[in-house]
């Protein structure tokens, strides 16, 4: 059971705007910086932000991240086919002391 | 260039253990390295990592007692050893590098499938 919830889905057509949500509570997201990562099945997950809104070098700029309170937001401006993937977003626990992964979002290009 | 080579599948019975290793090369910065898995189907679920330059090892709640990690700094390899395996273990197994005192995992091994099954 992660301590961070995402929704299980989202989708738009290509050009959309998309957001993925991950609520989490005040020892992890409250007090610890987010990190997202995209995963494509069958390959290694890649980094995708970190640090709440920093890109990786390669990763483009219609990628985003955001951080507020307790929760943190991905989103994905100008939504492109193969931008189809599962996204995870994580933080360190304080109380677990441990890092967490969110339950993960689907991403579906209509 | 980072890189993080791991090693090859494995099946197990059920009550036995596994060790799964990780070979890093590149990079200077000192570093963690984490082990993170996929159950078929599931989540991504951070499992405990090593700092190899300190043998400092921090694990996940769910599996202490269970797993034991452990870095080699010769040959630049850390290990995962699991032990009292179940079929919910079965999983590919990922190991994946932060720069010490950042948590973000910026470079992945490309994973190790472990069945367990008797």
């Amino acid at each position: 059971q992660s301590v961070l919830t995402q929704p299980p889905s989202a989708s738009g057509t290509p050009g959309q705007r998309v957001t993925v949500s991950c609520s989490g509570s005040s020892s992890n997201i409250g007090s610890n910086t987010v990190d997202w990562y995209q995963h494509f099945p069958g390959t290694a997950p890649e980094l995708l932000i970190y640090t709440n809104n920093q890109r990786p070098s390669g990763v483009p700029d219609r990628f985003s991240g955001s951080k507020s309170g307790t929760s943190a937001s991905l989103a994905i401006n100008g939504l492109q086919s193969e931008d189809e993937a599962d996204y995870y977003c994580a933080a360190w626990d304080d109380s677990l002391n441990g890092y967490v992964f969110g339950t993960g979002t689907k991403v579906t290009v209509l | 260039q980072v890189r993080l080579v791991q090693s090859g599948a494995e099946v197990k019975k059920p009550g036995s253990s596994v060790k799964v290793s990780c070979k890093t090369s590149g990079g200077t910065l000192p570093y963690s390295v984490n082990w993170v898995r996929q159950a078929p189907g599931q989540g991504l679920e951070w499992m405990g990592r090593i700092v190899p330059m300190l043998r400092i090892t921090d694990y996940a709640q769910k599996f202490l007692g269970r797993v034991t990690i452990t870095a080699d700094k010769s040959t630049g390899t850390a290990y995962m050893d699991l032990d009292s395996l179940r079929s919910d273990d079965t999983a590919v197994y990922y190991c994946a590098r932060a720069s010490l005192g950042a948590t973000q995992l910026d470079s992945w091994g490309q994973g190790t499938l472990v069945t367990v099954s008797s």
